[in-house]
């Protein structure tokens, strides 16, 4: 149990175009979706916290004009990268919160390779 | 925020070889999580554990919360253990990552 996926798993786009990647919990309904940003040889940084029904909470220094995040579904939340640019690529990933009693354990889809030419 | 050092930043291991792997956590925390990033940049969940030891085949983990350290130990290792292993803490539902150890295992 406890899947979560992501589509694309890469991506390859102009500068200058959208990006939109889903993140779909596949067999748990999940309140509260996380989105990551990885560059190479590092951890991941926290971009946004994303609750079903409401806005995304970004976190400092990331561009939410840019970085759309939807969470229209228990099961689905959705990052656009609107206008990329080259230093946009990078490997994102999202997570989904598995609640159980008095636990809060994430679980993370498999990521998408972005790269903006 | 939290900060969270894991250490040693990269290690190598002969086949067979058992390693234990070290994340400190500079605040109290409600939980945390070690994590497996395996080549392909897929995170594998490994243990999620606020505290005491729990065990899952040639792994196991140990966290002291009131000394905010967490262990990873690794036993016989394998080639298919390489990879990022990541800890992650937990304050509300906020999680806090490692700086990582990057372990490549060679046969």
């Amino acid at each position: 149990g406890a899947v979560v996926s992501q589509h694309p798993s890469w991506v390859i786009c102009k500068s200058g175009t959208s990006v939109k990647i889903e993140c779909r919990s596949l067999d748990f309904q999940a309140t509260t979706m996380f989105w990551y940003r990885q560059f190479p040889k590092q951890s991941l940084m926290l971009m946004a916290t994303s609750n079903e029904g409401s806005k995304a909470t970004y976190e400092q220094g990331v561009e939410k004009d840019k970085f759309l995040i939807n969470h229209a579904s228990l099961t689905l939340s959705t990052l656009t990268v609107t206008s990329a640019h080259p230093e946009d690529s990078s490997f994102y990933i999202c997570s989904a919160l598995g609640l159980a009693a008095y636990s809060y354990e994430q679980y993370f889809g498999p990521g998408t390779r972005l790269t903006v030419t | 925020g939290i900060q969270v050092e894991q250490s040693p930043p990269d290690l190598i291991l002969q086949e067979g070889a058992n390693s234990t792997l070290r994340c400190n956590f500079s605040d109290s925390v409600n939980n945390l999580q070690w994590f497996h990033q395996n080549p392909w940049g897929q995170l594998i969940n490994l243990f999620y554990i606020p505290s005491g030891t729990k065990q899952n085949g040639r792994l196991s983990a140990t966290t002291v919360a009131t000394e905010r350290y967490s262990l990873l130990y690794i036993s016989s290792s394998q080639t298919t253990d390489s990879g990022v292993y990541f800890c992650a803490v937990i304050t509300g539902n906020q999680f806090y990552f490692g700086t990582g150890t990057s372990l490549t295992v060679i046969p």
